[in-house]
């Protein structure tokens, strides 16, 4: 089955970098259309998108965290590591990470999140 | 960015209620709208992908419907397991905007 666990420190003091590293299994990085995601929801606050890692390594992000995020995978490890640079309070949050496929009809693709692991709070304080 | 819009942003229900939620886009997105169930302490869950399919496990009280700017989720009979947070989230380009949630708890 597909399952997904995201790890790294609970606590990061701020102007640090913060490196998650979500696990998986169930499925391959090398797949075909395949990705990997990773999604924040700070304490009362809605989701929000980070980051997205393709089969092919493709890279997208954030439009207002671009320029301090950064994915990468290993296929041999079935990983996917997320870098943020700059860690400030208000990046206190649960991380996700979370498998990201494609619904095909009619020529269009529609992306969701349909496994998720069971999120890591990462605190920013000093 | 595509902004995304949900109303309400909470609602009191009881168990046997129907339960709508609305999901607005910034421009269209034709059907890509997935809706998820978020409950706290747990990873949110995928109920709808692309508008209306419900996906494989998640109870046929859920239904989801919409195209172009305006979306719904319809809960038919509200069960005790069904209160939560509901969020929508278009996939229609990046980066991939959620709206602001919907909070469905016990009247």
């Amino acid at each position: 089955q597909v399952t997904l666990k995201e790890s790294g420190p609970a606590l990061v003091k701020p102007t640090q970098t913060l490196t998650l590293t979500c696990t998986f299994s169930g499925f391959s990085l090398t797949t075909s259309r395949m990705h990997v995601s990773w999604i924040r929801q700070p304490p009362g606050k809605a989701l929000e998108w980070l980051a997205r890692i393709d089969w092919d390594d493709d890279k997208f992000y954030s439009t207002s965290l671009q320029t301090r995020l950064t994915i990468s995978k290993d296929t041999s490890k079935n990983q996917v590591v997320l870098t943020m640079t700059d860690m400030d309070p208000l990046d206190t949050a649960t991380y996700y990470c979370a498998r990201t496929v494609a619904y095909t009809s009619g020529g269009y693709y529609v992306y969701y999140f349909d496994y998720w692991g069971q999120g890591t709070l990462v605190t920013v304080s000093s | 960015d595509i902004q995304m819009t949900q109303s309400p942003s909470s609602l009191s229900a009881s168990v046997g209620d129907r339960v709508t939620i609305t999901c607005r886009a910034s421009q269209s997105i034709t059907r890509y709208l997935n809706w998820y169930q978020k409950k706290p302490g747990k990873a949110p869950e995928l109920l709808i992908y692309a508008a209306s399919n419900l996906q494989s496990g998640v109870p046929s009280r859920f239904s989801g419907s919409g195209s172009g700017t305006d979306f719904t989720l319809t809960i038919s009979s509200l069960q005790s397991e069904d209160f939560a947070a509901y969020y929508c989230q278009q996939s229609y380009s990046i980066p991939f905007t959620f709206g602001p949630g919907t909070t469905v708890d016990i009247k």
